[in-house]
């Protein structure tokens, strides 16, 4: 069965960091691209970063181009969301999902929250 | 960055109801169109994907059509679980935007 667990999320002040992770289990880690996206409360969907299989390539939204970056080890079978210079519009539940075929997201984790607030 | 606009932002139906639900890119994304649904504090489920192939395990009743940059969702004949919201998405080229949603509800 496959599954995705996030976790790392929390409070935090505007300006400070945090680190979401999502573990994969149920599938062949390596050979998916991962994607984060996040949905601020009350709101839609928003798209914010992807990740290639092996980690080479990498993407994101430029709401957070420059202040959030993605990473994975295969070795552990997660991907990483390093978000820094945070601010309350990057409040949301974030959520990690599986790559598949034309990058379709077709597994999804349960969320963490994020909450930027002094 | 290509814009996803969904049609209408919110749908009130009955059970047993057909309905339909569109989708349009502000420019072309061939047939990289996939659709989510969301019910209410739970993760978006993929139901279509590349705008007309229907996820494993998603009932029949759901189907995709279109291309180039207009599509449409349908959904045959409304079951009770099938009140949620309805969500395009392209991955044609990054950033992969979504629509607003579709919130369909029970009449």
């Amino acid at each position: 069965e496959v599954q995705l667990v996030e976790s790392g999320g929390g409070l935090v002040q505007p300006g400070g960091s945090l680190r979401l992770s999502c573990e994969g289990s149920g599938f062949i880690f390596s050979s998916h691209g991962m994607t984060w996206v996040r949905q601020a409360p009350g709101k839609g969907l928003e798209w914010v970063s992807g990740i290639s299989e092996s980690g080479a390539t990498t993407y994101f939204a430029d709401s957070v181009e420059g202040r959030f970056t993605i990473s994975r080890d295969n070795s552990r079978n997660t991907v990483y969301l390093q978000m820094n210079s945070l601010r309350a519009e990057d409040t949301a539940v974030y959520y990690c999902a599986r790559v598949t075929g034309a990058w379709q997201l077709d597994y999804w984790g349960q969320g963490s929250l994020v909450t930027v607030s002094s | 960055d290509i814009q996803m606009t969904q049609s209408p932002s919110s749908l009130s139906a009955s059970v047993g109801d057909r309905v339909t639900i569109t989708c349009r890119a502000s420019q072309y994304i061939g047939i990289n169109l996939n659709w989510y649904q969301q019910r209410p504090g739970k993760a978006p489920k993929l139901l279509i994907y590349r705008a007309t192939s229907l996820q494993s395990g998603v009932q029949a009743g759901f189907s995709g059509s279109g291309s180039g940059t207009d599509f449409t969702l349908t959904i045959s004949s409304l079951q009770r679980e099938d009140f949620a919201t309805y969500y395009c998405q392209q991955s044609f080229s990054t950033p992969h935007n979504f629509g607003q949603g579709t919130r369909l509800e029970i009449k």
